[in-house]
Order: structure tokens, then sequence, then C-alpha cells
């Protein structure tokens, strides 16, 4: 059984600090690693990709990934209330010529004013 | 470029009866995935279609079926209905879905409910 796991949170960080998402996944043989938020009643939402070990930065986030340790993470800077919502790590391998997403079950971040 | 659209939004059914959920991805993308969402399981793979054909399915029962359009549109059926189908029903497009490196983006769901 492909698995990937995230702690449920809720991760609780103020207003203006680093918030810190980590994700592991178990099947070696992944190769493309995402990140989704998902507010309360939305669907989720793409806003990180990561293929290659290292960080990758998009604005006030960083995704770092490490494929020896099976680990990415998510960082995000100068967090803001807007930011509260759950984060969807997903992991995917391609098999046959074609990959389907693996999803862990979220972390909840609240970022208090 | 307009996004991938669910329809319906929201959903009553009764235990036994059947639905059938719509999926219009992004213009130009041939890959559909379904996923069932719930509060105790996450987000969990049902099946993906590219140009019409299955091409890969999670494990979920017989009752659960789809189909894809020559214009990409999918359908999903759910038959004989439980309490237990209940969820959000979310699918996602992507431009190729078989590459590693394809990102997929949802649509808003159906929210279905199951009494």
């Amino acid at each position: 059984q492909k698995e990937v796991e995230q702690n449920s949170g809720p991760l609780s960080v103020p207003e203006g600090a680093i918030a810190s998402l980590n994700c592991t996944y178990s099947d070696r043989g992944s190769q493309s690693f995402f990140w989704y938020r998902q507010y309360s009643g939305k669907s989720p939402e793409l806003i990180m990709f990561i293929y290659s070990n290292g960080d990758k930065e998009d604005g006030r986030f960083t995704a770092q990934l490490n494929k020896a340790s099976q680990y990415v993470s998510l960082l995000i800077r100068d967090s803001q209330p807007s930011d509260s919502a759950t984060y969807l790590c997903a992991v995917s391998r391609r098999n046959s010529g074609y990959s389907t997403l693996t999803f862990g079950k979220g972390t909840m971040l609240l970022v208090s004013p | 470029k307009a996004g991938v659209t669910q329809t319906p939004r929201y959903l009553i059914k009764t235990r036994g009866q059947q639905v059938t959920l719509s999926c219009s991805p992004i213009s130009g993308h041939r890959s559909v995935s379904w996923y069932q969402q719930t509060p105790g399981q996450g987000l969990q793979f049902l099946f993906e279609y590219f140009s019409e054909t299955q091409r890969n399915k999670g494990n979920f029962p017989g009752r659960f079926s789809g189909r894809q359009f020559s214009n990409s549109r999918s359908e999903m059926n759910v038959s004989t209905l439980e309490l237990g189908d209940s969820a959000l029903y979310l699918c996602a497009s992507s431009l190729a879905g078989g590459l590693s490196n394809t990102e997929a983006f949802f649509g808003q769901g159906t929210r279905l409910t199951v009494v």
C-alpha cells in the first residue's frame, strides 16, 4: 500500500511566523510531489510542485524535497490569517505510461492574528 | 480560460438509488480523474480516464463506474447508493495525466448526501 503521511494538526502559528508543513511517503519510486491548499468547503487548489531534490521557492512558499529520506515539506513565510486552510501533500509515480496522484489526509493550519 | 466544471454542486439521494455526476475538464485537457473525499478517509482515488479509456482504477466496489466522452467530458455513476457514499466527489483534469510532470486541477466538487 503506497502511503502519504501528514500530521493532521491543527498547526497553530501567529501571524507573521513561518509555518512548516511536513509529509512523508512510502513509495521510493515517487517522482512528482505536489502541495494543495483546501479551504473549508472548497476544492483543493494547487500551490506548489517539486520534482527534484532541494528547495523550490515561489513567493512566500518554499517546497523542500529529500528523496533519500522520502520527505517533502512546505514552508510558508510571513504567515497570514488567509493562509488558514488544510494543506494536502500529493505524490505521483509513473506506471506503464500514466501516473496517479496519492494524497495525504492533510494538515490543518491555523494562523492567528 | 474556464476551469473544471462539475455538476450538480449538491445532491440528496435515498439509499438504493443511483446517481450520475458530470465533469467538464479544462479545455485541451484529456485526462479526468475522480476522487472521493470524506472527513475520515481524506481524498481517495476512484478512477482516471484518458481519451475515453479508463486507465487506472482505485479500490472501490463495482457500484462506482465512469465514462469519458470524445470531448473529454466525464461522468461518474454510483448505483445502489449506501449511506457511506455520502461524500464530496471531486474531479481533476490534467493535460495528459500520463506524465509525471503534469499537474492536476480540481473542480468545485459535488456534495452527495445519501439519506
